[in-house]
């Protein structure tokens, strides 16, 4: 069974400082990533994804996949209030079936 | 990315009805996806919608509660049937748009209370 891993929270940041969103995955095979956002009440919105080791950077957030420890992370800098929301970690796998298995989801908080 | 409608946003249902929620996307896609999503929880796939044929079910989800249609590349249909309580979720369509596991994007999701 794919498994992503992520813990639900709260991380509670204050405003200006770097939030740390985590998430481990069970499926080797798993080829690619995504970082979702989801405001309360409101869809998934796709912020990131990520396709090989390494650190992909887009403004103030940066995706870390690390295949060897499956483990893909998420850093957001300068963290805005209006960053507080649900991050969602996918994964899905490139043979096959390509449809994403999705984390539970990390709340984050960041409080001014 | 793609431009996805789906409607209704919200609605509040009587138990044992049914209600069909649409998904139109604005290019033709090969994959979409209806998914539920409940209180505090993360998202579950309830079936691929296939084009030209049978949708495919995941585990626990079956097509006389969950019928869908999709009769072209840039439309389908999930209904959920005989509604009780407990079918209270958001309901949200996703589509991929290379087939190739590549980025998926929502619909804005509808909302369901059933009383």
């Amino acid at each position: 069974q794919k498994e992503v891993e992520q813990n639900s929270g709260p991380l509670s940041v204050p405003e200006g400082a770097i939030a740390s969103l985590n998430c481990t995955y069970s499926d080797r095979g798993s080829q690619s990533f995504f970082w979702y956002r989801q405001y309360s009440g409101k869809s998934p919105e796709l912020i990131m994804s990520i396709y090989s080791n390494g650190d992909k950077e887009d403004g103030r957030f940066t995706a870390q996949l690390n295949k060897a420890s499956q483990y893909v992370s998420l850093l957001i800098r300068d963290s805005q209030p209006s960053d507080s929301a649900t991050y969602l970690c996918a994964a899905s796998s490139s043979g096959g079936s390509y449809i994403p298995t999705f984390g539970r989801g990390t709340s984050l908080i960041v409080h001014p | 990315s793609a431009v996805i409608s789906q409607k209704p946003s919200r609605d509040i249902c009587q138990r044992g009805t049914s209600l069909t929620i649409q998904c139109q996307v604005d290019s033709q896609v090969t994959m979409m996806f209806w998914y539920r999503q409940q209180p505090g929880q993360s998202l579950t796939l309830i079936a691929t919608a296939n084009q030209g044929s049978e949708a495919t079910y995941e585990s626990g989800f079956v097509i006389d509660k969950f019928p869908i249609s999709r009769p072209n590349l840039t439309f389908s249909t999930l209904t959920v049937s005989n509604m009780s309580p407990e079918d209270s979720s958001i309901y949200l369509c996703s589509v991929e748009l290379s087939g190739l596991g590549t980025e998926a994007f929502f619909g804005q999701g509808t909302r369901l209370t059933v009383v």
